[in-house]
């Protein structure tokens, strides 16, 4: 099976702080993926990477980076937090397939 | 811009009764839809999925229909179980690799 891996699953941090969220999955996919998931607005498209160091902005790229120096992890970077980016963070990861294998997400606080 | 929505946002059903969500698209040249399954502080998990070339297509338990002529999606399940509360989201394919996700159905199980 498919593993996807997320280094926190609950996070607290303060306005300003730089966030690192990382993502690993162990199926060498091309692809990854960053969503975050808000009640009422669905799963929305941050970033996503079809290889190495190759990256494209989703729909709401604003206030994110990432970064993807290696095929398995794929990592996405708040640069300076805000409390609108309060909210469950997932990380995707597929094969030339469409199907997309989910972590277990990380709920960010921001304060 | 293209959207894929849910009809209702919750669904109660009995235990043991079949349960149908439903799910519209908009964008009559998509060719690949999923349907995923997400239980309170687990990451989205696929459940299946079909092909715009097929009308139907079954699992254990579940069946999605797509209707193009009305595109519209659905996902039924068979008795109904108390693990089977969750919450559903169809997926579109846009482009070569990304999804589109609804809003999501909330799927209650009564004793």
């Amino acid at each position: 099976d498919v593993k996807v891996t997320q280094s926190s699953r609950y996070l607290v941090k303060r306005t300003g702080e730089k966030v690192f969220l990382e993502c690993v999955q162990d199926m060498d996919h091309e692809n990854m993926f960053w969503y975050r998931q808000d009640p009422g607005l669905g799963l929305r498209l941050i970033y996503f990477s079809y290889d190495v160091k190759m990256k494209e902005k989703g729909d709401i790229p604003e206030g994110y980076s990432v970064s993807r120096e290696k095929k398995e992890r794929f990592s996405l970077i708040l640069e300076s937090a805000s409390t609108n980016q309060t909210s469950m963070y997932l990380c995707a990861s597929s094969s030339p397939r469409p199907e997309q294998f989910f972590g277990p997400g990380t709920r960010l606080t921001v304060l | 811009g293209e959207s894929v929505g849910l009809h209702l946002p919750t669904l109660s059903v009995q235990e043991g009764d079949n349960s149908i969500i439903n799910c519209a698209y908009s964008n009559s040249a998509s060719d690949y839809f999923i349907w995923y399954k997400q239980e309170s502080g687990k990451g989205p998990q696929f459940i299946i999925d079909i092909r715009s070339n097929m009308d139907k297509r079954q699992g254990q338990r579940v069946t999605v229909l797509l209707n193009k002529t009305v595109k519209h999606l659905s996902l039924q399940i068979a008795a109904t179980q108390p693990g089977d509360s969750a919450v559903y989201f169809c997926a579109e394919k846009q482009g070569a690799q990304k999804l589109v996700f609804g809003q999501g159905t909330r799927l209650t199980i009564n004793p």
